[in-house]
């Protein structure tokens, strides 16, 4: 089946860092992969996808996404991270049925 | 704004009670997808439906259904609501079935007491 996992709950950043959210795929098959944040009482924005080609995969507000095929990870990435930044970050990939399978979610916080 | 549109934006109602909550997917998509999303249970994959007709059932309780109808709009009822069913429920479409992203709408806050 197909999954992602998100190892870590809560990722805390000071403002200008680069910051760093982290997530791995379990996928058979070719990987669809993408990333979305979810600000409090929002619904769920897309970020970016990777559907194939480039590893290194640019999205909105100036976020990014490493690929990695070895790793089987798929990291979302910032070079200089903001405090609007602070939201909740899911990964997610497409299953079986067309739908897309979400993490657990990560709380970014970014503090000034 | 994504586009999508969801009705109404907060519910509270009691135990045993019936609710409706309706989307509209943005101009052009044919593919609607709903999501249950609670603390303890996170973004829960409930239905699909594609041009009208339903394509695949994920988590989805027996007490609740859903149809798409001829405008694409759709609809989510819950009926012999249970306090666990207190969540955001989340409407998206999509365009193409399969590959593509999907677009979120605000979501419908349930609460039942």
């Amino acid at each position: 089946a197909q999954s992602v996992a998100q190892p870590e709950d809560q990722v805390n950043v000071a403002e200008g860092n680069p910051l760093t959210v982290k997530c791995t795929y379990s996928v058979s098959g070719n990987p669809y992969l993408f990333w979305y944040v979810q600000y409090p009482n929002r619904g769920l924005q897309f970020l970016l996808k990777y559907i194939t080609g480039d590893n290194l995969v640019k999205g909105s507000y100036g976020f990014e996404a490493e690929f990695n095929k070895s790793q089987t990870s798929f990291h979302l990435k910032k070079p200089s991270a903001l405090v609007s930044d602070s939201a909740l970050y899911f990964c997610a990939t497409r299953g079986s049925q067309g739908n897309l399978i979400f993490g657990k979610g990560t709380k970014l916080s970014v503090k000034p | 704004d994504s586009g999508v549109t969801q009705t109404p934006k907060h519910l509270i109602t009691a135990t045993g009670q019936r609710v409706t909550l309706r989307c509209s997917p943005r101009s052009g998509d044919l593919s609607v997808y709903w999501y249950q999303q609670s603390l303890d249970q996170g973004l829960q994959f409930l239905i699909h439906y594609y041009n009208g007709e339903e394509r695949a059932k994920g988590n989805i309780l027996e007490r609740f259904s859903a149809q798409q109808f001829p405008d694409l709009h759709s609809e989510l009822n819950l009926s012999s609501l249970e306090l666990g069913d207190s969540a955001l429920y989340f409407c998206a479409s999509s365009v193409v079935q399969g590959r593509g992203e999907l677009f979120f709408g605000e979501g419908s806050r349930l609460t039942v007491l």
